[in-house]
């Protein structure tokens, strides 16, 4: 079936890297653009960053802008996050999510990462 | 990339109806017919219930539909049920390859 599953959440300290993965499978992964969103504990979802179908155009929110690169292989069907100089504003559950179409909706998501940045 | 604007709660008994809007501006709600709503059960992902303005992706009650008036969407949820309780998300394209979400609104079925 249709899946979306994300890895690599975890606690890090301030100022430190961590980098987040989301394996998909059931689906021409290569036709689709994929989005990162986030959602701060008891807080609303936050879009973070696209990447268009051929992994040639990134495009980021201002808040992760600088600090935040998103990468693909369409050969293994995995999307990457590479979050850099977090700060306690990145602690987030972090969601991997499928576009319906261009500029569209997401209709396919993971379960979720938790990132905790704490010292 | 200001948040759109929803209502923290709504609320309706059994069997009626609620509507909840999502406001923002000419630069995305009302600039774009990509308005989506989310609903997300506790400690879940969301679930895309609509997509441009309207459209219900397949699985999806057909008493969830929705709007767009101007810079206001809305989500209109008829015959309410016990399971409609949850979090809902508006979002909307912004133009310039971004996105952005509304505050979230909690649907409480009394």
């Amino acid at each position: 079936q249709v899946q979306l599953v994300e890895s690599g959440g975890g606690v890090v300290q301030p100022g430190r890297s961590l980098r987040l993965s989301c394996a998909a499978s059931g689906f021409t992964f290569s036709t689709y653009g994929m989005h990162w969103v986030r959602q701060a504990p008891g807080k609303g979802l936050e879009w973070v960053a696209v990447i268009w179908s051929d992994g040639n155009n990134k495009f980021y929110s201002d808040s992760v802008k600088g600090r935040f690169t998103v990468s693909r292989d369409n050969s293994k069907n995995t999307l990457d996050l590479q979050m850099n100089s977090l700060g306690a504003e990145d602690t987030a559950i972090y969601y991997c999510a499928r576009e319906t179409g261009p500029y569209n909706g997401f209709d396919v998501w993971g379960q979720g990462t938790m990132v905790t940045v704490s010292s | 990339q200001s948040a759109l604007t929803q209502p923290p709660s709504a609320s309706g008994s059994p069997g009626q109806s609620v509507t909840i809007s999502c406001t923002g501006t000419s630069s995305d709600v009302g600039g774009y017919n990509y308005v989506s709503w989310y609903q997300q059960y506790p400690g879940k992902a969301p679930k895309l219930m609509i997509c441009e303005v309207t459209k219900r992706p397949s699985g999806v009650p057909d008493r969830f539909s929705g709007s767009k008036s101007g810079n206001t969407a809305s989500l209109t949820v008829s015959g309410l049920q016990a399971e409609d309780e949850a979090d809902y998300y508006c979002s909307s394209y912004a133009g310039s390859n971004n996105w952005v979400f509304g505050g979230g609104t909690k649907l409480t079925v009394l």
